[in-house]
């Protein structure tokens, strides 16, 4: 089974400023991967997701992520972030035969003014 | 079009009270769900179903039951309510060539 990694648990930043949430997978012959986010009190959302082709995915809010096979890697990244972007963000990860998702432990943003 | 909808929202139980989770889909999804959520250790698979009538294990299935008798419906039941299931459970639903999958608002359950 897949495992993933979620390198740190709080993030605080300040609004407008950059963020990335890093996040590291147990490697596979083919992965997919995602991210979802989790406002106060809500359930999970897609962020965005990797299937196959461009290693670079796009959210519509601004949001992006790398697919970084040789590191394992599929870090989010948004370049200038708001007070609504405070939420809790999930690193997922799936394979082609498997069902099942496992997620990461979850790593906290926390935007201030 | 509800998406995923949970019921109840939040629930308090005694230890040993039991209870069923119920959690329903609009979206013709075939494969559901249910997750437990704890501070600090993410999302953990307690269940799953791929289709209607069948069910399997997933991460943490101890002491939790399901049945899935309508596509649209997956059930999940503490026989024996224990405070270490104190959590917040989410079901969610996929498509079977979609990958993403869909969460309901949660269940908040407290065991006294």
């Amino acid at each position: 089974a897949q495992s993933v990694t979620q390198l740190d648990s709080q993030v605080p930043v300040f609004e407008e400023a950059p963020v990335e949430l890093r996040c590291n997978y147990s490697s596979s012959v083919s992965v997919y991967l995602f991210w979802y986010v989790q406002y106060p009190n809500q359930g999970l959302q897609l962020l965005l997701k990797y299937l196959s082709g461009s290693t670079l995915v796009e959210s519509i809010n601004g949001f992006e992520a790398e697919f970084n096979k040789s590191q394992t890697s599929f870090h989010l990244r948004k370049p200038s972030v708001h007070i609504s972007d405070t939420a809790e963000y999930f690193c997922a990860v799936s394979s082609p035969n498997d069902y099942k998702l496992s997620f990461g432990a979850g790593t906290t943003v926390t935007v201030r003014a | 079009n509800a998406g995923v909808t949970q019921t109840p929202k939040f629930r308090v139980l005694k230890t040993g009270q039991s209870m069923t989770l119920l959690c329903a889909q609009d979206m013709n999804h075939e494969y559901m769900y249910w997750y437990r959520q704890d501070p600090g250790m993410g999302l953990r698979l307690i269940h799953y179903s791929v289709g209607e009538g069948t069910t399997a294990k997933g991460e943490v299935p101890d002491g939790y039951n399901v049945s899935r008798l309508k596509k649209q419906n997956f059930l999940l039941g503490l026989e024996s309510a224990a405070p270490s299931q104190t959590s917040v459970y989410f079901c969610a639903s996929r498509t079977t060539s979609g990958w993403a999958q869909y969460f309901g608002p949660g269940t908040r359950l407290t065991v006294l």
